[in-house]
């Protein structure tokens, strides 16, 4: 099955620079990578999602990076801001009907 | 709209207890999911419903009971719970089968088993 692993598991930036979450995945057949965000007290939200057919997607000041042949993708986020700090899961199907996040990175935003 | 409301937001249950979970989409998904999410961890698959069909069973004790009486409602039926089970749990939906189709989360439910 797939294994998804998430580095780092904490992060702290200074407000205004950027941040940067990366996952591998280990099964070479995964076609699609949803990022979700989660803050205090409330449900994953997703965020941005990538599909294997394309190496790169941006929305606003988040972006999403895929490399398939070393299978890892990663989170980009330019220009923090405060409203940044939340929980970043990736995640990966595991099976039809299933996906697999990886273990969380939890950012910061100093002000 | 890609809302997912689950109610109540929180509950506290002593050990003999029955009580129940539910869970509304009204975006024409036609998976549903439930989650447990423990403190710091990530979210952990318990159940899958596909056009109202239980299609995954993450091996879950008997003590809790999925039901997806409508393709927009889920429940969750609780009974005989340990503190362990102690958790959040998050209800998802998703368009249909497969996994490539984006999961849109609830807000959870703040389970306290004493």
């Amino acid at each position: 099955g797939e294994n998804v692993e998430q580095h780092p598991s904490t992060l702290s930036v200074q407000e205004g620079d950027s941040a940067v979450i990366k996952c591998t995945y280990s099964d070479s057949a995964s076609n699609y990578f949803p990022w979700y965000k989660q803050e205090l007290g409330k449900g994953p939200q997703l965020i941005i999602d990538i599909r294997s057919n394309v190496g790169e997607k941006k929305d606003q000041r988040i972006a999403v990076t895929l490399n398939k042949t070393a299978k890892h993708f990663s989170l980009h986020i330019t220009e923090t801001q405060p409203e940044d700090s939340a929980v970043y899961f990736c995640a990966a199907p595991s099976s039809a009907s299933k996906i697999i996040f990886g273990s969380g990175t939890r950012l910061s935003i100093r002000p | 709209d890609t809302e997912v409301t689950q109610t109540p937001k929180h509950l506290v249950m002593g050990m003999t207890n029955k009580k129940s979970l539910k869970c509304e989409q009204h975006m024409g998904h036609r998976a549903m999911y439930w989650y447990k999410q423990k403190a710091k961890k990530p979210p952990e698959l318990m159940f899958v419903y596909s056009y109202e069909k239980l299609s995954i069973n993450e091996s879950v004790p008997s003590r809790f009971s999925p039901e997806c009486p409508n393709s927009s409602l889920l429940n969750l039926h609780l009974h005989a719970l340990q503190p362990e089970d102690s958790a959040l749990y998050l209800c998802a939906s998703s368009q249909g089968r497969g996994s490539t189709y984006e999961q849109y989360f609830g807000p959870g439910t703040r389970l306290t088993v004493t």
